[in-house]
């Protein structure tokens, strides 16, 4: 019940395609919903984070969809570029816990 | 910008040897984490630490790890008798506050056992 779901394990997109990376959950206790960038032998960094009170955040080429009764979330990147080559985590906590629980995690490669 | 740093950021060690990870956190931030990450896996949760004690903690996070908060700035990880499921990436990480707050990850320090 603790489990992120995370999907594609990988991606492969063209330049300028839309890259779709979906997660879902079980906990409805859930209430932040941040998506992680991970560069290789880098830290994860925060790429964008949404809350279930909205159904969709957007930050430049980056969005979030949620959908609070599928228990699901997804990462959209438009316009995908070489340089968003990455590994992408989602991650979910609850409450006033802080620990953040992450999905598993999608390589996503941009082809030139 | 401020960041998070490690040090180590590579360790080889023994297994039964203690290792000892350092962490500096961002020097406003008063919420700090341990995550790791086995190679091709998820990042995990291991420890949370606040106003100097342990706030949270996950399965993984058994006798044979401990955190401390030494001085003003660092924060450390030992594993007191590594084994070699231990071998892994661990993960600094901390916060201006707690709950639903962006998490700033450090780099890293590869841990190998042997």
């Amino acid at each position: 019940q603790q489990q992120v779901k995370q999907s594609p394990q990988s991606l492969i997109v063209q330049k300028g395609g839309i890259s779709i990376i979906n997660c879902a959950y079980e906990n409805t206790a859930f209430d932040y919903f941040p998506w992680y960038q991970q560069f290789p032998g880098k830290g994860p960094a925060l790429l964008i984070a949404i809350r279930p009170d909205v159904s969709e955040k957007k930050e430049g080429r980056f969005t979030i969809s949620f959908n609070k009764s599928a228990k699901q979330f997804s990462l959209h990147i438009m316009d995908s570029q070489p340089g968003d080559s990455a590994t992408y985590f989602c991650a979910a906590s609850k409450g006033s816990a802080r620990q953040l629980t992450f999905g598993s995690g999608t390589q996503l490669t941009v082809l030139p | 910008e401020p960041e998070v740093t490690q040090t180590p950021s590579h360790q080889v060690t023994q297994m039964g040897q203690e290792v000892i990870l350092r962490c500096v956190p961002i020097s406003n931030h008063l919420y700090f984490y341990w995550y790791r990450q086995i190679l091709g896996q998820k990042v995990e949760f291991l420890v949370s630490f606040y106003n100097n004690e342990i706030s949270e903690k996950s399965e993984i996070f058994d006798d044979q790890f401990s955190v401390e908060r030494p001085d003003g700035s660092n924060f450390t990880l030992k594993i007191r008798s590594t084994k070699l499921e231990d071998s892994a990436m661990y993960f600094c990480a901390s916060s201006v506050r707690g709950t639903g707050e962006t998490q700033y990850f450090g780099p890293g320090t590869r841990l190998l056992v042997l």
